[in-house]
């Protein structure tokens, strides 16, 4: 079964700086996506960023940016220019790409809690 | 614009009730999930389907109950049997390559 490991429970940064939040994950698959969600005080969760694993360039997004390492099964996010409203939950997680009659169960991480300090 | 639209926002139940959280999508996707999730843990998968008429349980099943008769509707009823069904609920759907689109969540509380 795929875990994910989030070992940052809280972290924080301050605003206009940069900040990474660390993921590792476990599979035998070779073929599958990572995301990271982020979920703000109002609980609504958000996709960030994705990644196929398949691909060797890194996924970015205006100011949020990953390192992915497969062969350390490593998926981290960088946060770049830090601004108030990126302060939530961050949650790291991982889908099977093999459609196994459709379904491709999404495995979730424990969460990271980012605090931007003005 | 299209999306997942979760009711009550807010729910509370008695002992020994039982109550159902709605979820709708218009966003045309096949699967579709029901979560839990509590302070200091991640998701957990309550129940999923893949197409209508048909649901599997997920990793925490027991005391919970759902029903998939229409492609945009996932209803999940938390029955009596749910001893500790406070918590935050979240539903979700997929299409075959992409992540999850969630809803907004409901909160339940036991009283």
């Amino acid at each position: 079964a795929q875990t994910v490991t989030q070992s940052q429970p809280e972290m924080s940064v301050q605003e206009a700086e940069t900040v990474t939040l660390s993921c590792t994950y476990d599979t035998s698959e070779s073929d599958y996506y990572l995301f990271w969600y982020k979920q703000p005080p109002s609980r609504q969760m958000i996709l960030v960023i994705r990644q196929e694993a398949y691909k060797q360039q890194n996924a970015t997004e205006n100011r949020f940016s990953v390192n992915f390492q497969k062969a350390a099964k490593s998926f981290s996010l960088k946060i770049s220019d830090s601004q108030l409203g990126d302060a939530a939950m961050y949650f790291c997680a991982y889908r099977s790409a093999t459609t196994s009659g459709g379904y491709q169960k999404v495995t979730f991480g424990t969460g990271t809690k980012l605090q931007v300090i003005p | 614009d299209g999306g997942i639209t979760q009711s009550p926002k807010y729910l509370f139940r008695k002992e020994g009730q039982n109550v159902t959280l709605s979820c709708e999508q218009n966003l045309n996707h096949d699967a579709m999930y029901w979560y839990r999730q509590d302070p200091g843990q991640g998701l957990r998968l309550i129940y999923y389907s893949q197409i209508v008429n048909d649901f599997q349980k997920g990793d925490i099943a027991e005391g919970y109950s759902v029903s998939r008769e229409k492609k945009e509707s996932f209803p999940l009823t938390v029955t009596s049997a749910q001893k500790n069904p406070t918590a935050f609920y979240l539903c979700a759907s997929s299409g075959r390559h992409d992540g999850y689109t969630f809803g907004s969540g409901t909160r339940l509380t036991v009283v």
